[in-house]
């Protein structure tokens, strides 16, 4: 199946700074990627939808100037997550889909984020 | 906005027991849906999909079929293996929105 790279895998930073987190497809070009946050006890919830070139539609509550989403290419799209606080920490997971609805996402290995 | 609903677990089986979790959907017009599987320490990966209302969705043993009229996508399988412990996860897309949303997915270890 088709690779998405998610990087870093994990990171730790300090309360007040930014941490940018890369979604790449490696084998395709996706037309659409998603952005997760991972709870604990599994649960997925979407922040925010990007399609090449433009902006992002962002979820209810979620915050657009703190998580800031950038699909610059049908390969890569960026998550940054500004004046990071420990209420951020979370795991967070991308995925990329060629085409419509009806086709499959592939998601990213997930990005630990540990804000201290 | 489009959502979904599906059994909460954890759940736990014997090796070939019989599997079912529940998945109900809401959402306008005519949505995909899919089953994805997150494996321990591993990134999500479908097991099925269908795109149509009666479409039947099956791989590795797991089928599940879309239900317009009862808005559900049950996955079940016969005989359950201890390979098969993960985080099963249902999940929609279209029905008006380009949006994949997932429910909250729910756990199952499968003991020998």
């Amino acid at each position: 199946g088709a690779v998405v790279s998610q990087h870093p895998s994990w990171v730790i930073c300090k309360s007040g700074t930014s941490v940018k987190i890369e979604c790449r497809s490696l084998d395709f070009q996706a037309t659409t990627m998603f952005w997760y946050r991972q709870f604990p006890k599994q649960s997925l919830m979407l922040m925010a939808t990007s399609n090449e070139g433009s902006k992002a539609t962002y979820e209810q509550g979620v915050e657009k100037d703190k998580f800031l989403i950038n699909h610059a290419s049908l390969t890569l799209s960026t998550l940054t997550v500004t004046s990071a606080h420990p209420e951020d920490s979370s795991f967070y997971i991308c995925s990329a889909r060629v085409g419509s609805k009806d086709t499959e996402a592939f998601f990213g290995q997930g990005t630990r984020l540990t804000v201290v | 906005g489009n959502s979904v609903t599906q059994m909460e677990g954890p759940v736990t089986l014997s090796e070939e027991a019989f599997l079912t979790i529940n998945c109900t959907y809401t959402a306008t017009g005519y949505p995909s849906l899919f089953w994805y599987v997150q494996y321990p320490g591993e990134g999500l990966q479908l097991l099925l999909k269908a795109t149509k209302a009666d479409d039947k969705g099956s791989n590795k043993g797991f089928e599940a079929t879309y239900r317009k009229e009862t808005t559900s996508f049950h996955l079940e399988k016969g005989s359950v293996q201890v390979s098969d412990s993960a985080v099963y996860f249902c999940a929609l897309s279209g029905g008006g929105s380009e949006k994949l949303v997932f429910g909250k997915g729910t756990k199952l270890t499968v003991n020998p």
